[in-house]
């Protein structure tokens, strides 16, 4: 199974930061990569697919990039409504796997 | 408005059964790739299951694989997980996903509220 690893884990911010989050493929997975934001209690949301096509209707501060094994989620300006988890995942090859999360709070 | 609503969740002991549903809605379905993913507390997102648009192909994860059984009625706009043999390390919140391509590798563009599922005893 390809590995999904993310970074951080977590990490505290504020309003109007810049925020980065890493995903690394173990293997080659060409642009097969998707992000997803999750509030406690609630399903996963699509923001990104084929590594940067922007979900209809998601804002325009997220903004994803990367190809082959390394990518990653950008917000340009943090808002308070962006402090969730988030998580990308591959789907290249089968089985689809997810990363570990990343957790972002409020500083 | 594309809607996925998950039911059946509950309290089973080990070894038990259940069956889940999910009822779908605003879409056609018949057009769509369904799966099933789940979350255990506090843990990351795991792909269970597919079933492809015209239920002539299925696919399942290695830790499910002879116990769970997924299936669709397109006729009725719902998709099914019967769930055997459960173990505890099968408590999780069970999500239904729409993928978004016609393959059984997909990312997902929609998403149920999902129904846990406690395995205990």
């Amino acid at each position: 199974d390809i590995q999904m690893t993310q970074s951080p884990s977590s990490l505290s911010a504020s309003v109007g930061d810049r925020v980065t989050i890493t995903c690394r493929a173990s293997q080659d997975i060409s642009n097969y990569l998707a992000w997803f934001q999750q509030k406690p209690g609630k399903a996963p949301k699509s923001l990104i697919y084929t590594a940067s096509t922007l979900e209809s209707g998601v804002p325009s501060r997220f903004s994803g990039s990367g190809s082959g094994t390394d990518f990653t989620l950008t917000i340009s300006s943090l808002q308070p409504e962006d402090f969730a988890t988030y998580y990308c995942q591959q789907y290249d090859r089968y089985p689809v796997t997810f990363g570990g999360g990343t957790k972002v709070e409020i500083k | 408005e594309v809607q996925l609503v998950e039911s059946g969740g509950g309290l089973v002991k080990p070894g038990g059964s259940l069956r889940l549903s999910c009822a779908a809605s605003g879409f056609t379905f018949s057009n769509y790739n369904m799966n099933w993913v789940r979350q255990a507390p506090g843990k990351g997102l795991e792909w269970v299951s597919c079933s492809t648009s015209s239920d002539n192909y299925t696919q399942y994860a290695d830790s499910v694989k002879g116990r769970f059984t997924i299936t669709r009625d397109n006729a009725k706009n719902s998709l099914f997980l019967q769930m055997n043999s459960l173990r505890p390390e099968d408590t999780a919140v069970y999500y239904c996903a729409r993928g978004r391509w016609l393959t059984v590798t997909t990312d997902f563009d929609y998403w149920g509220q999902g129904t846990l599922v406690t395995v205990s005893s």
